[in-house]
């Protein structure tokens, strides 16, 4: 059984700091995308990563797929309270839409 | 271009009734996945319909079912509900299978008492 393990669960932090959100498996996938998540709504993808080693940048975000294509992780630079929400990872194994989703980071940037 | 779109928003259901959930895809995409989302579980893949037919299936009984329709709209139903049920359930659609980005909808949330 494959699995996504996130962490933080939970990031609390003041405006201006940054963070990294970390994504692990033991799994090799083929895509590993990030989502992000507010309160009654559904996710909305912010980036797919494919390649192993490969780097993305999304103004202040970036992200990183590990060379084996077993982990990820999100670093974000001088939060601000707009960042605020659920963090997910998902991980795909190629052929099907079956995503395995990390548990997911709860980000929560104080003003 | 209108998003996904899920409904209804919101349903309270008592144990053993059955319900339908219902998903619009955004228009042209053929592939319409299912996910189960609950505080202890997180999200949980349901199944995938491409083009009428099942892709494949999460771990779930028997009870969950879907279907996909020719204009590619899908329907979910569970039934015999049970406490347990009671979860946020998200469609989400894309232009293709495999490893596709995925245009989540607002979901239903679902609640059985």
């Amino acid at each position: 059984t494959q699995l996504l393990e996130q962490s933080p669960q939970f990031l609390s932090i003041q405006e201006g700091e940054n963070l990294t959100v970390y994504c692990n498996s033991s799994s090799v996938f083929s895509s590993l995308q990030w989502y992000r998540q507010e309160p009654g709504e559904g996710p909305v993808l912010l980036v797919t990563v494919v390649t192993g080693g490969e780097v993305k940048k999304l103004k202040r975000l970036t992200f990183q797929f590990g060379d084996a294509r077993k982990d990820s992780s999100l670093h974000i630079t001088a939060a601000q309270p707009g960042d605020t929400g659920l963090y997910l990872c998902a991980g795909g194994s190629g052929g099907y839409n079956k995503l395995i989703f990390g548990a997911g980071t709860r980000l929560a940037v104080h003003p | 271009k209108a998003g996904v779109t899920q409904t209804p928003r919101y349903l309270i259901k008592t144990r053993g009734q059955q319900v339908t959930l219902s998903c619009s895809p955004i228009s042209g995409h053929r592939s319409v996945s299912w996910y189960q989302q609950t505080p202890g579980q997180g999200l949980q893949f349901l199944f995938e319909y491409f083009s009428e037919t099942q892709r494949n299936k999460g771990n779930f009984p028997g009870r969950f079912s879907g279907r996909q329709f020719s204009n590619s709209r899908s329907e979910m139903n569970v039934s015999t509900l049970e406490l347990g049920d009671s979860a946020l359930y998200l469609c989400a659609s894309s232009f293709m299978t495999g490893d596709s980005p995925l245009h989540f909808g607002n979901g239903t949330r679902l609640t059985v008492t």
